[in-house]
């Protein structure tokens, strides 16, 4: 798995419904990250994380929220707020000053 | 501020033709330079990275990339395209600030 597992493969949302991704790695990494990905549109950054308790905003940010209360982990939650959620969204793992990320497989986001 | 252009959002291929993939990148400072291949439903996986030691750079699965500081440009390649080849491929600079700015992808396809 590449040190970084997400769960679940799918998940589906109803309207109004918050949903949440997870992502765990065990490498012991400094930072995590989560991007979502849209045909045609590459990666864009949602959330990262260089150090426990502490994340910044991507471009994407509104809608969605994260934590970081273990090193480990970092969990997205996709709100209510976010009206157009159907995405594939992949998280990643990368040492501090070494800049390469390491992804995990992604949860693909469905709206009912 | 760093940004990354892919050329040609489709690249098609005959099996055992070259394959080339474009990426040109903007970037104040000698970049870090990654190439990404994701297939389908998949998350990304690293190919290969550029760091300033060899201009030269070989990844796994027979691919290579050229980095041409005069041209601005990443080019990646590999003399004889596999039907296995056949993936998105990704380009990215990183801000050494531990995020990574991804291009929008190149679809290959690899026709027998």
């Amino acid at each position: 798995d590449g040190g970084i597992t997400q769960s679940p493969k799918y998940l589906f949302r109803k309207e109004g419904q918050n949903v949440t991704l997870s992502c765990e790695q065990n490498l012991n990494h400094d930072a995590m990250y989560w991007y979502r990905q849209d045909p045609g549109q590459g990666l864009r950054l949602i959330y990262y994380s260089q150090i426990v308790n502490d994340f910044q905003k991507g471009d994407i940010a509104e809608g969605y929220s994260v934590s970081r209360e273990k090193k480990e982990s970092f969990p997205l939650t996709v709100t209510s707020a976010q009206k157009n959620p159907t995405a594939f969204y992949l998280c990643a793992r990368s040492l501090l000053g070494v800049e390469t990320q390491y992804f995990g497989p992604g949860t693909r986001l469905l709206v009912l | 501020a760093q940004s990354v252009t892919q050329l040609g959002s489709h690249v098609s291929v005959s099996e055992g033709a070259l394959v080339l993939l474009r990426c040109n990148y903007s970037s104040s400072v000698p970049p870090y330079l990654f190439w990404y291949v994701q297939y389908p439903n998949q998350g990304l996986q690293l190919l290969l990275k550029y760091t300033s030691a060899a201009t030269l750079v070989k990844g796994i699965n027979g691919f290579e990339a050229e980095f041409k500081k005069s041209e601005t440009s990443f080019h990646l390649t590999k003399p004889s395209a596999h039907m296995s080849d056949a993936a998105e491929y990704f380009c990215a600079v990183s801000d050494f600030a531990d995020k990574l700015i991804f291009g929008t992808g190149t679809r290959l396809q690899v026709f027998p």
